[in-house]
């Protein structure tokens, strides 16, 4: 079945950077984009960006330019996002999603941003 | 960006009741394809968000048939037939058809 196996949680100080990564199964990994949201404790959920795995190309949301990259390893079907100057406001669960539909959905990676 | 509400924010439902949540867009969501981008999706406490309906009323395969998606242009709705209680959780509906995609900011679904 179709899967997306995300890295473990991270612990980073603020001004640091995190990578996580998603792992797919199930489907050619090339077809479809990798999509990344994020979701603060208690809060919604909010879209980040998408790679796509057969260009490389990506799109990011404009709260995140410049701090922000996504990209992928075609080879062992993995996608990352790696975001950087963390503050305490980018504590949250970030997930990443296949396709421009949204599914299916990875498990999740806390990432935590404390001093 | 489009801005996406919802309503009621909190539902507190009976077993076996029916139950509604309404979306609304501030723009239409009919593509210039002629398809209509808006899906909701279910969290569960503790889990990822799961998608149960895309394109309007299209149901996920696997996703009970109590849940139903209906609406055009910027008012949509899902509709639960007869809440159980594995249905608790929040749930949100989101655009595809501009970019950036959006969410709504969640409903909340409880058993009463």
């Amino acid at each position: 079945q179709v899967q997306l196996v995300q890295s473990g949680a991270e612990v980073k100080k603020p001004g640091a950077s995190v990578k996580v990564s998603c792992t797919a199964s199930g489907y050619t990994f090339s077809t479809y984009e990798i999509n990344w949201v994020r979701q603060a404790t208690g809060q919604g959920l909010e879209w980040m960006g998408w790679v796509n795995p057969h260009s490389g190309d990506t799109a990011y949301s404009q709260n995140f330019l410049g701090r922000v990259a996504m990209t992928r390893n075609i080879s062992i079907n993995t996608a990352y996002m790696e975001l950087t100057s963390l503050t305490s406001e980018d504590t949250a669960v970030y997930y990443c999603a296949r396709s421009a539909g949204f599914d299916p959905w990875g498990q999740g990676t806390l990432v935590t941003v404390s001093s | 960006d489009v801005v996406m509400a919802q309503s009621p924010l909190s539902l507190s439902v009976t077993l076996g009741k029916p139950a509604s949540i309404s979306c609304k867009s501030s723009q239409s969501l009919v593509h210039s394809d002629g398809n209509t981008y808006l899906n909701w999706f279910q969290q569960r406490p503790g889990q990822s968000p799961r998608r149960l309906i895309y394109k309007v009323s299209n149901r996920d395969s696997g996703v009970p048939d109590r849940f139903s998606g209906s609406g055009s242009g910027t008012d949509f709705t899902l509709k639960v037939s007869r809440v159980e209680a594995e249905d608790v959780g929040i749930y949100y509906c989101m655009q595809g058809t501009h970019w950036p995609p959006t969410f709504g900011p969640g409903t909340k679904v409880e058993i009463k």
